[in-house]
Protein backbone atom coordinates (compact mmCIF):
# COMPACT_ATOMS: atom_id res chain seq x y z
CA UNK A 1 0.00 0.00 0.00
CA UNK A 2 1.35 3.54 -0.96
CA UNK A 3 -1.08 5.28 1.82
CA UNK A 4 -1.25 8.99 1.46
CA UNK A 5 0.17 10.22 -1.32
CA UNK A 6 0.82 13.88 -2.44
CA UNK A 7 1.37 15.95 -5.88
CA UNK A 8 3.68 18.13 -6.55
CA UNK A 9 6.01 17.83 -3.66
CA UNK A 10 7.24 21.68 -4.29
CA UNK A 11 5.67 24.38 -5.96
CA UNK A 12 6.51 27.90 -6.96
CA UNK A 13 3.98 30.25 -8.12
CA UNK A 14 3.61 33.62 -8.34
CA UNK A 15 0.97 36.22 -6.74
CA UNK A 16 -2.16 35.62 -8.44
CA UNK A 17 -1.46 32.31 -10.12
CA UNK A 18 -3.36 29.29 -9.51
CA UNK A 19 -3.08 25.25 -8.81
CA UNK A 20 -4.31 22.28 -7.61
CA UNK A 21 -2.65 19.66 -5.29
CA UNK A 22 -3.92 16.40 -5.38
CA UNK A 23 -4.29 13.51 -2.61
CA UNK A 24 -4.86 10.00 -2.80
CA UNK A 25 -4.67 7.65 -0.30
CA UNK A 26 -5.38 3.80 -1.39
CA UNK A 27 -7.23 2.62 2.13
CA UNK A 28 -10.19 3.15 1.63
CA UNK A 29 -10.47 6.13 4.43
CA UNK A 30 -13.60 7.97 4.57
CA UNK A 31 -12.23 11.21 6.20
CA UNK A 32 -9.71 13.15 4.53
CA UNK A 33 -8.35 16.52 5.51
CA UNK A 34 -6.16 19.18 3.97
CA UNK A 35 -3.94 21.06 6.65
CA UNK A 36 -1.49 23.84 6.10
CA UNK A 37 1.99 24.16 8.49
CA UNK A 38 3.57 27.53 9.30
CA UNK A 39 6.15 27.54 11.70
CA UNK A 40 5.48 27.89 15.46
CA UNK A 41 1.25 27.83 13.97
CA UNK A 42 0.98 23.86 14.48
CA UNK A 43 -1.09 22.06 12.35
CA UNK A 44 -3.70 24.15 10.75
CA UNK A 45 -7.48 22.61 9.22
CA UNK A 46 -8.19 23.78 6.12
CA UNK A 47 -10.93 21.81 4.78
CA UNK A 48 -12.06 18.59 5.10
CA UNK A 49 -14.41 15.49 3.82
CA UNK A 50 -16.70 13.10 5.61
CA UNK A 51 -17.02 11.50 2.35
CA UNK A 52 -17.23 11.03 -1.70
CA UNK A 53 -19.26 14.49 -2.21
CA UNK A 54 -18.83 15.97 0.59
CA UNK A 55 -16.79 19.24 1.83
CA UNK A 56 -16.60 21.63 4.99
CA UNK A 57 -14.83 24.26 6.26
CA UNK A 58 -12.32 23.81 8.46
CA UNK A 59 -10.36 26.49 10.86
CA UNK A 60 -8.32 28.83 7.95
CA UNK A 61 -10.73 27.95 4.21
CA UNK A 62 -10.18 31.34 3.15
CA UNK A 63 -8.72 31.47 -0.80
CA UNK A 64 -9.27 28.19 -1.03
CA UNK A 65 -11.35 25.59 -2.62
CA UNK A 66 -11.51 21.63 -2.73
CA UNK A 67 -13.06 18.52 -4.08
CA UNK A 68 -13.91 14.96 -3.35
CA UNK A 69 -15.29 13.56 -6.09
CA UNK A 70 -14.07 10.15 -6.00
CA UNK A 71 -13.52 8.38 -2.36
CA UNK A 72 -9.78 7.85 -2.64
CA UNK A 73 -9.27 11.62 -3.96
CA UNK A 74 -8.97 15.14 -2.60
CA UNK A 75 -7.88 18.14 -4.49
CA UNK A 76 -7.25 21.28 -2.77
CA UNK A 77 -7.18 24.41 -5.41
CA UNK A 78 -5.95 28.08 -4.98
CA UNK A 79 -7.43 30.12 -7.60
CA UNK A 80 -5.54 33.62 -6.94
CA UNK A 81 -2.33 32.63 -4.93
CA UNK A 82 -1.02 34.92 -2.52
CA UNK A 83 2.13 34.98 -0.15
CA UNK A 84 0.08 34.33 2.96
CA UNK A 85 -0.46 31.15 1.44
CA UNK A 86 3.54 30.32 1.22
CA UNK A 87 3.34 27.22 3.90
CA UNK A 88 3.54 23.25 3.92
CA UNK A 89 0.44 21.74 3.18
CA UNK A 90 -0.29 18.41 3.96
CA UNK A 91 -3.14 16.22 3.32
CA UNK A 92 -4.51 13.06 5.88
CA UNK A 93 -7.26 10.42 5.78
CA UNK A 94 -8.89 8.67 8.56
CA UNK A 95 -11.35 5.66 8.99
CA UNK A 96 -13.62 7.65 10.77
CA UNK A 97 -13.65 11.23 12.41
CA UNK A 98 -11.87 12.76 15.24
CA UNK A 99 -11.14 9.79 17.35
CA UNK A 100 -9.65 7.75 14.65
CA UNK A 101 -6.05 7.87 14.05
CA UNK A 102 -5.14 10.59 10.93
CA UNK A 103 -2.38 9.48 8.35
CA UNK A 104 -0.86 11.84 6.87
CA UNK A 105 0.86 12.12 3.55
CA UNK A 106 4.49 13.43 2.86
CA UNK A 107 3.21 17.33 2.21
CA UNK A 108 3.81 19.59 -0.33
CA UNK A 109 6.11 22.98 -0.13
CA UNK A 110 4.64 25.91 -1.69
CA UNK A 111 6.13 29.58 -2.30
CA UNK A 112 4.42 32.43 -3.63
CA UNK A 113 6.87 34.92 -4.64
CA UNK B 1 -14.92 25.35 19.51
CA UNK B 2 -12.09 23.44 21.13
CA UNK B 3 -8.77 25.51 22.06
CA UNK B 4 -5.70 23.71 22.14
CA UNK B 5 -3.06 25.06 24.58
CA UNK B 6 0.38 22.93 24.26
CA UNK B 7 3.52 23.63 26.64
CA UNK B 8 6.56 24.37 26.66
CA UNK B 9 7.11 25.52 22.92
CA UNK B 10 10.98 23.80 22.94
CA UNK B 11 12.47 21.81 25.28
CA UNK B 12 15.64 20.46 26.08
CA UNK B 13 16.93 18.03 27.61
CA UNK B 14 20.13 15.57 28.35
CA UNK B 15 20.18 11.84 26.77
CA UNK B 16 18.61 9.51 29.34
CA UNK B 17 16.72 12.18 31.45
CA UNK B 18 12.84 12.51 31.00
CA UNK B 19 11.01 14.71 29.00
CA UNK B 20 6.95 15.93 29.84
CA UNK B 21 4.76 17.80 27.18
CA UNK B 22 1.55 19.45 28.75
CA UNK B 23 -1.22 20.18 26.40
CA UNK B 24 -4.53 21.93 27.92
CA UNK B 25 -8.09 21.69 26.39
CA UNK B 26 -11.58 23.71 26.75
CA UNK B 27 -14.21 21.30 25.40
CA UNK B 28 -15.30 19.54 28.48
CA UNK B 29 -17.18 16.77 26.17
CA UNK B 30 -13.51 15.69 24.47
CA UNK B 31 -13.04 12.20 25.00
CA UNK B 32 -9.96 11.38 22.57
CA UNK B 33 -6.27 12.45 22.94
CA UNK B 34 -3.78 11.48 20.29
CA UNK B 35 -0.09 12.88 19.99
CA UNK B 36 1.88 12.96 16.86
CA UNK B 37 5.30 13.01 16.48
CA UNK B 38 7.12 15.25 13.40
CA UNK B 39 10.67 14.52 12.61
CA UNK B 40 12.53 16.78 10.49
CA UNK B 41 11.29 17.39 7.34
CA UNK B 42 8.89 14.37 7.45
CA UNK B 43 4.75 13.69 7.67
CA UNK B 44 3.51 13.87 12.10
CA UNK B 45 2.55 10.26 12.91
CA UNK B 46 0.47 9.28 15.60
CA UNK B 47 2.90 7.56 18.58
CA UNK B 48 0.30 7.30 21.13
CA UNK B 49 -4.05 8.43 21.84
CA UNK B 50 -5.76 8.17 24.90
CA UNK B 51 -9.59 7.90 25.25
CA UNK B 52 -11.76 9.49 28.08
CA UNK B 53 -12.36 6.83 29.93
CA UNK B 54 -8.84 6.06 30.89
CA UNK B 55 -6.08 7.97 33.27
CA UNK B 56 -2.70 6.55 31.67
CA UNK B 57 -1.71 4.50 28.74
CA UNK B 58 2.08 3.19 28.42
CA UNK B 59 3.94 1.92 25.41
CA UNK B 60 7.17 1.12 26.26
CA UNK B 61 9.01 4.63 26.46
CA UNK B 62 6.45 6.55 26.46
CA UNK B 63 3.45 7.44 28.39
CA UNK B 64 0.26 9.89 28.04
CA UNK B 65 -1.70 10.95 31.29
CA UNK B 66 -5.06 12.53 31.16
CA UNK B 67 -6.45 14.97 33.76
CA UNK B 68 -10.41 14.96 32.53
CA UNK B 69 -11.06 17.17 35.65
CA UNK B 70 -8.62 19.57 34.92
CA UNK B 71 -8.84 19.00 31.73
CA UNK B 72 -5.01 18.68 30.55
CA UNK B 73 -2.96 15.41 29.52
CA UNK B 74 0.78 15.01 28.88
CA UNK B 75 3.12 13.37 27.22
CA UNK B 76 5.85 11.98 29.21
CA UNK B 77 9.24 10.01 27.41
CA UNK B 78 11.72 8.58 29.78
CA UNK B 79 15.23 7.42 28.85
CA UNK B 80 14.89 9.98 26.27
CA UNK B 81 17.39 9.13 23.28
CA UNK B 82 18.54 11.18 20.17
CA UNK B 83 16.05 9.85 17.89
CA UNK B 84 13.25 11.37 20.07
CA UNK B 85 14.29 14.85 19.05
CA UNK B 86 11.57 15.69 16.73
CA UNK B 87 8.34 17.83 16.99
CA UNK B 88 5.31 16.50 19.23
CA UNK B 89 1.52 17.90 18.85
CA UNK B 90 -1.14 16.74 20.61
CA UNK B 91 -4.74 17.28 19.34
CA UNK B 92 -8.29 17.20 20.37
CA UNK B 93 -11.47 16.73 18.79
CA UNK B 94 -13.14 19.82 17.71
CA UNK B 95 -16.38 18.36 19.80
CA UNK B 96 -17.09 14.78 21.33
CA UNK B 97 -17.54 12.52 18.28
CA UNK B 98 -16.80 12.53 14.93
CA UNK B 99 -15.35 15.94 14.22
CA UNK B 100 -11.89 16.73 13.39
CA UNK B 101 -9.09 17.14 15.81
CA UNK B 102 -8.08 20.68 16.93
CA UNK B 103 -3.86 20.52 17.06
CA UNK B 104 -1.42 22.21 19.45
CA UNK B 105 1.25 24.43 18.11
CA UNK B 106 3.67 21.58 18.63
CA UNK B 107 7.08 21.27 20.90
CA UNK B 108 9.99 21.36 19.78
CA UNK B 109 12.13 18.14 21.91
CA UNK B 110 15.60 18.52 21.59
CA UNK B 111 17.73 15.23 22.94
CA UNK B 112 21.58 16.24 23.68
CA UNK B 113 23.82 13.19 23.66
Amino acid sequence: NAGVTQTPKFRVLKTGQSMTLLCAQDMNHEYMYWYRQDPGMGLRLIHYSVGEGTTAKGEVPDGYNVSRLKKQNFLLGLESAAPSQTSVYFCASSTGGGSYEQYFGPGTRLTVT
Amino acid sequence: GENVEQHPSTLSVQEGDSAVIKCTYSDSASNYFPWYKQELGKRPQLIIDIRSNVGEKKDQRIAVTLNKTAKHFSLHITETQPEDSAVYFCAAPVNSGNTPLVFGKGTRLSVIA
